[in-house]
C-alpha cells in the first residue's frame, strides 16, 4: 500500500530554515516523479518544487527559486525540502506527492514563518 | 508553463442536482489531468486520474471526461458528503498546475 508522511513543519522566524522530511512507503521514489505542493492557508494549491524519477531533471517554482532545495535518499525512502531564507508568504500547508499515471499524496505537514 | 482555467469558482447546488465542472489548459495535455477534492484541514483526495479514470474507492455518481485542452468533472447527483472544493490539476507537463478551485456550496 502507497503511503507518504511528511515531517518537519514548525513555527520559524522569517530568515531561519527548516527541513522537510517526506519518507514513503509501498513504492521506489526512482520509480515515480516526485513533488512538493503547498497550500497557504485559506488559498488554492501551488507547486514547489518536481524532481524526476531518474533524479537528473530538478525544477523549482519562482517564488521559491534559489531558497528551496529537493534532494531524496533512496535508501531511506525519503524526499527533502531544505527551506531557507523563509518568507512570511512561505507559510503553508506542504505536502509531497508522487506521479505517474496516477498521484499519491501525505497528510500535509505545517509551516509558519512568523517573528 | 500551463495555465489551467477552472470554472466556476463557486458554485451552489442542492442534494440531487448534476453538477459540472470544467477545466481549460493553455495548451493540449493530452489526457494527462487528475480531478481532487478538498475538505478543510484535509489533503486533497484523488477522485479522477488519467482525465476520465475512477480513483479506486471513489463513488461512480463522479466522472471524468475530456482531452487535449477541455475537461470536465461532473458529480451525477450530488450527496452531502461531496460539499467541498475541487481542484483540477495538469500533469502532463511540469510543474503540474492546478486550477484555482471550485467551492461546491449548499443552495
Amino acid at each position: 500500500q502507497v503511503q507518504l508522511v511528511e515531517s518537519g513543519g514548525g513555527l520559524v522566524k522569517p530568515g531561519g530554515s527548516l527541513r522537510l522530511s517526506c519518507v514513503v512507503s509501498g513504492f521506489s521514489l526512482s520509480d515515480y516523479y516526485m513533488s512538493w505542493i503547498r497550500q497557504a492557508p485559506g488559498k488554492g494549491l501551488e507547486w514547489v518544487s518536481y524532481m524526476s524519477s531518474s533524479g537528473r531533471t530538478i525544477h523549482y517554482a519562482d517564488s521559491v527559486k534559489g531558497r528551496f532545495t529537493i534532494s531524496r535518499d533512496n535508501a531511506k525512502n525519503s524526499l527533502y525540502l531544505q527551506m531557507n531564507s523563509l518568507r512570511a508568504e512561505d507559510t503553508a500547508v506542504y505536502y509531497c506527492a508522487a506521479f505517474d499515471l496516477r498521484a499519491d499524496w501525505g497528510q500535509g505537514t505545517l509551516v509558519t514563518v512568523s517573528s | 508553463d500551463i495555465q489551467m482555467t477552472q470554472s466556476p469558482s463557486i458554485l451552489s447546488a442542492s442534494v440531487g442536482d448534476r453538477v459540472t465542472i470544467t477545466c481549460r489548459a493553455s495548451q493540449s495535455i493530452s489526457s494527462w489531468l487528475a480531478w481532487y477534492q478538498q475538505k478543510p484541514g484535509k489533503a486533497p483526495k484523488l477522485l479522477i486520474y488519467k482525465a476520465s479514470s475512477l480513483e479506486s474507492g471513489v463513488p461512480s455518481r463522479f466522472s471524468g471526461s475530456g482531452s487535449g485542452t477541455d475537461f470536465t468533472l461532473t458529480i451525477s447527483s450530488l450527496q452531502p458528503d461531496d460539499f467541498a472544493t475541487y481542484y483540477c490539476q495538469q500533469y502532463n507537463n511540469y510543474p503540474g498546475t492546478f486550477g484555482q478551485g471550485t467551492k461546491v456550496e449548499i443552495k
